[in-house]
């Protein structure tokens, strides 16, 4: 059972224009939201997080929006650039538990 | 900032072998690491939680006797795969909690293991 849900598995987006990536759960005991971006053969790289105690957070491009009552958050990247293209994974975790992965959406950023 | 390395970063080992994948906290001392494993297509799977002088916990499907992960040291811990088949081909990723706030998890840069 997939406590993290990403259902878009890809989404192509116009240099300049917005992108938003979706992430629903279902455990209602998380209580931190993470968005991260792994390029092939790397890494994942942390982005921005947010605590269940807010609705959004803001760093440059990136916001993260969260919705508690529908158990759902979104990454807004504006304006989106070449790249950006990378696959994005939203994890959540409750105290000091391990992060749970969403199974990633592909984005890519046509110039 | 944090780096957490990882090495090798690539290898090949034959069918049979063994082989080790190191993960070091490059600047803090990491009291949990956590070592994951990413399918083809899909997310990343966390495979065992190896916390610093204690023994590793293992997710449910994990063979700890093949995957051995050892954390001597606040700094180092090693996953190490016995007797590897090709299907342990895969991309594994450790990432170290330094236990000072969720958002401090740290990724190594991952280890592109092939077994022929």
């Amino acid at each position: 059972d997939q406590q993290v849900k990403q259902n878009s598995p890809s989404l192509s987006v116009q240099e300049g224009r917005i992108s938003i990536l979706n992430c629903d759960y279902t455990n209602s005991m998380f209580d931190y939201f993470l968005w991260y971006k792994k390029y092939p053969a790397e890494g994942p790289t942390f982005l921005i997080s947010i605590s269940s105690i807010k609705d959004k957070n803001e760093d440059g491009r990136f916001t993260v929006f969260l919705n508690k009552s529908a158990k759902h958050l979104s990454l807004h990247i504006v304006p989106s650039q070449p790249g950006d293209s990378a696959v994005y994974f939203c994890a959540a975790s409750s105290g000091n538990t391990p992060l749970v992965f969403g199974k990633g959406t592909r984005l890519s950023v046509i110039a | 900032g944090a780096v957490v390395s990882q090495h090798p970063s690539r290898v090949i080992c034959k069918s049979g072998t063994s082989v080790k994948i190191e993960c070091r906290s490059l600047d803090f001392q990491a009291t949990t690491m956590f070592w994951y494993r990413q399918f083809p297509k899909k997310s990343l799977m966390l495979m065992a939680t190896s916390n610093e002088g204690s023994k590793a916990t293992y997710e449910q499907g994990v063979e700890k006797d093949k995957f051995l992960i050892n954390h001597a040291s606040l700094t180092l811990s090693t996953l190490t795969v016995t007797s590897a088949h090709p299907e342990d081909s895969s991309f594994y990723i450790c990432s170290a909690y330094p236990g000072t706030g969720l958002n401090t998890i740290y990724f190594g840069e991952g280890s592109w293991l092939t077994v022929v």
